[in-house]
């Protein structure tokens, strides 16, 4: 009973350099989010997939990509880190857009 | 622009005794509210939710109370427990726009035993 899983589970980066974050889930859900958390900012939506097939931008969406590959899965890329990417990040799921998700453990990243 | 706050970033309270997380929003248009809890080195975890027809939702130890003319919610959590100690978000939606959850910054709550 996975739920979502995310991998790596920690990263150290140069600025400039690439890498995707993989998420996948096993609950069937439709919707599926990249959030960064930060301190004393909360969780900012980064990119959402509301269904299978669609994508679209969330508050934070500067400097990264998204690809939902398929129903289960969502991966988020840097193309060229920065230091300001240096964060927290959490996938999550829900059956639909407006119901509660369900959280990874979260990517700790570090942009050096 | 902060449409959902969370005023308090700490709190601690005694063991046994009630906490009292507060959370404020801006945006009329949120009709559900959600409340989080979140260790370290773990992704938040659904605690309670309730909806804008509602001013009152119980489930055991965790009652979540709304107030929409103060665009208030507070998690009343009775009695507190040492492992209740963690940081709660509060998050909302509005279920008939395409607004996605929005968080508050959270308040980490200390459960002293």
């Amino acid at each position: 009973n996975a739920g979502v899983t995310q991998t790596p589970k920690f990263q150290v980066l140069k600025t400039g350099q690439s890498m995707t974050l993989q998420c996948a889930q096993d609950m069937n859900h439709n919707s599926m989010y990249w959030y960064r958390q930060d301190p004393g900012m909360g969780l900012r939506l980064i990119y959402y997939s509301a269904s299978e097939g669609t994508t679209d931008k969330g508050e934070v969406p500067n400097g990264y990509n998204v690809s939902r590959l398929n129903k289960r899965e969502f991966s988020l890329r840097l193309e060229s880190a920065a230091p300001s990417q240096t964060s927290v990040y959490f996938c999550a799921s829900s059956e639909w857009r407006n119901t509660e998700a369900f959280f990874g453990q979260g990517t700790r990243l570090t942009v050096v | 622009d902060q449409q959902v706050k969370q005023n308090s970033p700490s709190l601690s309270v005694q063991e046994g005794r009630i906490s009292i997380l507060n959370c404020d929003y801006t945006n009329s248009m949120f009709d559900y509210f959600l409340w989080y809890k979140k260790y370290p080195a773990e992704g938040p975890t659904f605690l309670i939710s309730i909806s804008s027809i509602k001013d009152k939702n119980e489930d055991g130890r965790f009652t979540v109370f709304l107030n929409k003319s103060a665009k208030h919610l507070s998690l009343h959590i009775v009695p507190s427990q040492p492992g209740d100690s963690a940081v709660y978000f509060c998050a909302a939606l509005s279920t008939v726009s395409a607004r996605q959850l929005t968080f508050g910054s959270g308040t980490q709550l200390t459960v002293l035993p």
